[in-house]
């Protein structure tokens, strides 16, 4: 059974682009969570889709968005990006939502110029 | 204000040590969950807990919801061990909150 997979694994932007991440679970998951980790604030939430509709949101800006779409796979999307967006971009995805374990892919390491 | 304190931040041990990492938070839960990090950032999930204790071969986690504290224990440590810690709790409204992580070294 294949694990979370997430791309890209690594990406350099310049400050004031955009970028999109995308995440496929495991088979059967219907839940996917999306992670900043930083050196400074560590592992923060940033959103939670289970059937395509958004659960839950981390209180980050409206810059940070995502979806989830029929397949459960999901995107998060970051536009005008600012240095302090370089990160490790880490998703999750559970069988159930508020209850399942978490399986972790292993992230996207954006690095923001 | 953090809802999630975990300690010690730093850990070193002598390989077969008994380790114990803590966790206490300020939320209501739906869940509790201990994850593992080696280098290069890969996680896994170690224990999922809303209440007692599980085991896992050497691996011993608890929660005690009324003192809103967890703690993780490592029988006979061993050096492939060596990794940081986190605790995370999932809070009744569905947000996710972790701790800093505690970093375990042990040593051969």
């Amino acid at each position: 059974k294949a694990g979370v997979t997430q791309t890209p694994r690594y990406l350099i932007k310049t400050r004031g682009q955009q970028v999109t991440l995308s995440c496929s679970p495991i088979s059967g998951h219907r839940s996917v969570s999306w992670y900043q980790q930083t050196p400074g604030q560590g592992l923060q939430f940033l959103f939670e889709y289970f059937s395509e509709t958004q659960r839950n949101k981390g209180n980050f800006p409206g810059r940070f968005s995502g979806r989830q779409f029929s397949n459960s796979r999901s995107e998060m999307n970051v536009s005008t990006l600012e240095l302090g967006d370089s990160a490790l971009y880490l998703c999750a995805s559970s069988w159930l939502a508020h209850t399942g374990e978490l399986f972790f892919g292993e992230g996207s390491r954006l690095t923001v110029l | 204000k953090n809802e999630v304190e975990q300690s010690p931040q730093n850990l070193t041990a002598q390989e077969g040590e008994f380790i114990t990492i803590n966790c206490s938070y300020s939320v209501g839960i739906s869940a509790l969950h201990w994850l593992q990090q080696h280098p290069g950032g890969g996680i896994v999930s170690l224990f999922m807990l809303s209440s007692g204790k599980k085991k896992h071969g050497r691996l011993i986690a608890t929660i005690n919801i009324q003192e809103k504290h967890s703690s993780l224990h490592i029988t006979a440590s061993h050096p492939r061990d060596s990794a940081v810690y986190i605790c995370a709790v999932r809070s009744s409204g569905g947000q996710f909150y972790f701790g800093t992580g505690t970093s375990l070294t042990v040593i051969p």
